[in-house]
């Protein structure tokens, strides 16, 4: 299994631009979500979805929007970069329900200029 | 939401075990206790978890006081490839907490030779 994947794992952008981090994952996981790690600190959570259609915003939410129209796809939009979006960002997946292990992709590198 | 509280910092010798601690005061009698770690410039990886009992898995082992309160998780022997952030997190059942997962800054283990 490929487990969680990410992509790009590099990306610089200019700042104003926009651009699409994709996330996919292919353990059948209800949940997943979008997480960004700036230095020195512990994981933010951006968004996360449930299901299929269902979305809602974690604690850094501003500056990115996500859809879910598939189980396997999580992608995060930057709409408008900025230089404050320069971060690692982490995709996610499990099982819904408490017991169920994280399952985390490989990171993706933002740097905005 | 519940919280843990983590030493920022633990130190130990190759081969000798590690205990590190967790603590959260706040937790429910649903809420499971998971531990991740985070190699440098990797994703957080699942290291175990548990809700009552005391768990073994081929990495660790998971400590739980009797009143759920604080948590250790004892790495047997600790090899250089040990070295690493751990995080000590709360997942809980009740609707979105089960989702919105906090990563505080974990616990920076450094392995000496």
């Amino acid at each position: 299994n490929a487990g969680v994947t990410q992509t790009p794992k590099f990306q610089v952008l200019k700042t104003g631009q926009s651009m699409t981090l994709q996330c996919a994952q292919d353990m059948n996981h209800e949940y997943m979500s979008w997480y960004r790690q700036d230095p020195g600190m512990g994981l933010r959570l951006i968004h996360y979805s449930v299901g299929a259609g269902i979305t809602d915003q974690g604690e850094v939410p501003n500056g990115y929007n996500v859809s879910r129209s598939t189980t396997e796809d999580f992608p995060l939009r930057l709409l408008s970069a900025a230089p404050s979006q320069t971060s690692v960002y982490f995709c996610a997946s499990s099982r819904s329900g408490p017991g169920n292990t994280i399952y985390f992709g490989e990171g993706s590198w933002l740097t905005v200029v | 939401d519940a919280k843990t509280t983590q030493p920022n910092s633990m130190e130990s010798n190759e081969e000798e075990p590690v205990h590190l601690p967790c603590n959260h005061s706040t937790i429910s009698g649903t809420d499971y206790i998971h531990w991740y770690r985070q190699l440098p410039s990797q994703g957080p990886e699942y290291v175990i978890h548990g809700l009552t009992s005391n768990v073994n898995n081929r990495m660790a082992s998971l400590a739980i006081a009797e009143d759920r309160k604080s948590s250790t998780l004892i790495l047997h022997r600790a090899t250089l490839r040990d070295a690493a952030v751990y995080y000590c997190i709360l997942r809980l059942w009740s609707g979105g907490s089960n989702y919105k997962l906090t990563f505080g800054k974990g616990t920076l283990l450094t392995v000496n030779p």
